[in-house]
């Protein structure tokens, strides 16, 4: 299995700034994403960061307000930008790779509470 | 696109009950069924997977069923603990031309009371 760790784990933030989150996998990995976790809610996709090439969104995420980066298989960030209340939230981070049932597994980080006031 | 719908969405049982929970999905091309469970404050962890060739998978006390004709999968936890409290998430996803992308359930909170 893959470890997975984010910085920061929480942090506090005005509204109109940006907050970039770390992701640092301990070992190669095919896939990496975002998600966001609301108190309580399932897990939503926000999208999948490609290694070398733009990030593929969902529906409602645009680049402009969550740029992404991955420059290499085992490093990404996610950048919440222009911040508003609303954008509070857990962001967690996950990684997939082929496991040994020759399908992808599945593991996240630890997340990142983000408070925005 | 894929939907997944669980229920219940908050269980409750006493210690040494057992729990079920069900999810169903749309689409008959997903093949790989995951199960994650999330603690308070902590990482979903997967917990025991499923692949569609698969009717049924044990792990100690947990067990995963799949009807692939019904379209839906459970989760099934005997003897159940305490410490088997948390949020528990099926997920469903269909491995294509080099991509995964599952789609999630909204979760079942299982509180087992000692």
């Amino acid at each position: 299995s893959a470890v997975i760790s984010q910085k920061p784990s929480r942090d506090i933030c005005q509204r109109g700034t940006s907050l970039t989150i770390q992701c640092q996998v301990d070992s190669q990995v095919t896939m990496m994403f975002w998600y966001r976790q609301q108190p309580g809610q399932s897990l939503t996709l926000i999208a999948t960061a490609n290694q070398g090439s733009e990030a593929t969104y969902e529906s409602g995420f645009v680049i402009d307000k969550f740029p992404i980066s991955r420059p290499n298989l085992t490093f990404s960030t996610l950048t919440v930008s222009n911040m508003s209340p609303e954008d509070s939230s857990i962001y967690l981070c996950s990684a997939a790779s082929i496991g040994d049932s020759l399908f992808y597994e599945q593991y996240f980080g630890p997340g990142t509470r983000l408070t925005v006031t | 696109g894929e939907n997944v719908e669980q229920h219940p969405s908050t269980l409750s049982v006493q210690e040494g009950d057992s729990a079920v929970i069900k999810c169903t999905y749309s689409d008959s091309a997903s093949n790989y069924f995951p199960w994650y469970k999330q603690e308070l404050g902590k990482r979903p962890q997967l917990i025991i997977d499923i692949r569609s060739n698969v009717g049924e998978k044990k792990d100690q006390r947990i067990a995963v069923t799949l009807n692939k004709t019904a379209k839906h999968f459970s989760l099934h936890i005997t003897e159940t603990q305490p410490e088997d409290s948390a949020v528990y998430f099926c997920a469903a996803s269909k491995p294509s031309g080099g991509s995964y992308i599952p789609t999630f359930g909204r979760g079942t909170s299982l509180i087992v009371h000692p």
